[in-house]
């Protein structure tokens, strides 16, 4: 079976633009979750989305916006980047929504210069 | 929230000795406790995790012992290889919608 997988790898954004990221969860998996994580930390909880709707958010500006489709992928979206937003962006499925293990993809590595 | 703190942040061990993660955390209602590696350059992996009406949970060289009263619980890693050299984390969960990780332990295992 096929893990999470995340879009891009990699990528390379200028101060002021905006950026997508997207994820495709484990096959059943009706739950996503975005985590923001800053080089030697641990991962920053970002969003969650089940059943395509905002169940969590964690302490980021309104500058990061998130959705969910149909096929429970998911994808977040961070308006006006700050150098400060580089960091490896990290999605995680679960079944459900309380409480559920949670499968990582391998993250989108974003560098704002 | 949740305040996570994890002991020590670093550890060297050498080969074939055990290796010991302590994690600490504030929220009473957290009833689900993951450990999570991490390799350089790859997405957390869960390796074992532990429900709150469960004291110890066992998986080959790898366990896991819960203290709900005392709110930490801590990884163990038995008969260590190079391989498990990496950065682990804890997360402590509670029902609800915030996720909290926490700062990381990185594990050097000496050949």
């Amino acid at each position: 079976d096929a893990g999470v997988t995340q879009s891009p790898t990699h990528l390379i954004k200028t101060r002021g633009q905006q950026v997508t990221l997207r994820c495709s969860p484990i096959s059943g998996h009706k739950s996503v979750s975005w985590y923001q994580q800053v080089l030697g930390q641990g991962p920053q909880f970002i969003f969650q989305y089940y059943e395509k709707e905002e169940r969590g958010r964690g302490n980021f500006p309104d500058r990061f916006s998130a959705r969910q489709f149909p096929n429970y992928s998911s994808e977040l979206n961070v308006n006006a980047l700050l150098l400060g937003d580089s960091a490896l962006y990290l999605c995680a499925s679960s079944l459900y929504r309380q409480g559920d293990t949670q499968y990582f993809g391998p993250g989108t590595r974003l560098t704002v210069l | 929230g949740e305040n996570v703190e994890q002991h020590p942040s670093t550890l060297s061990v050498q080969e074939g000795d055990s290796a010991v993660i302590k994690c600490t955390y504030s929220d009473s209602a957290s009833n689900y406790f993951p450990w999570y590696k991490q390799e350089l350059g790859k997405g957390p992996q869960l390796i074992i995790d532990i429900r709150s009406n469960v004291g110890e949970k066992k998986d080959q060289r790898i366990a896991v012992t819960l203290n709900k009263t005392a709110k930490h619980f801590s990884l163990h890693i038995t008969e260590t290889q190079p391989e498990d050299s990496a950065v682990y984390f804890c997360a402590p969960t509670p029902l609800g919608n915030q996720f909290y990780f926490g700062t990381g332990t990185s594990l050097t295992v000496i050949p």
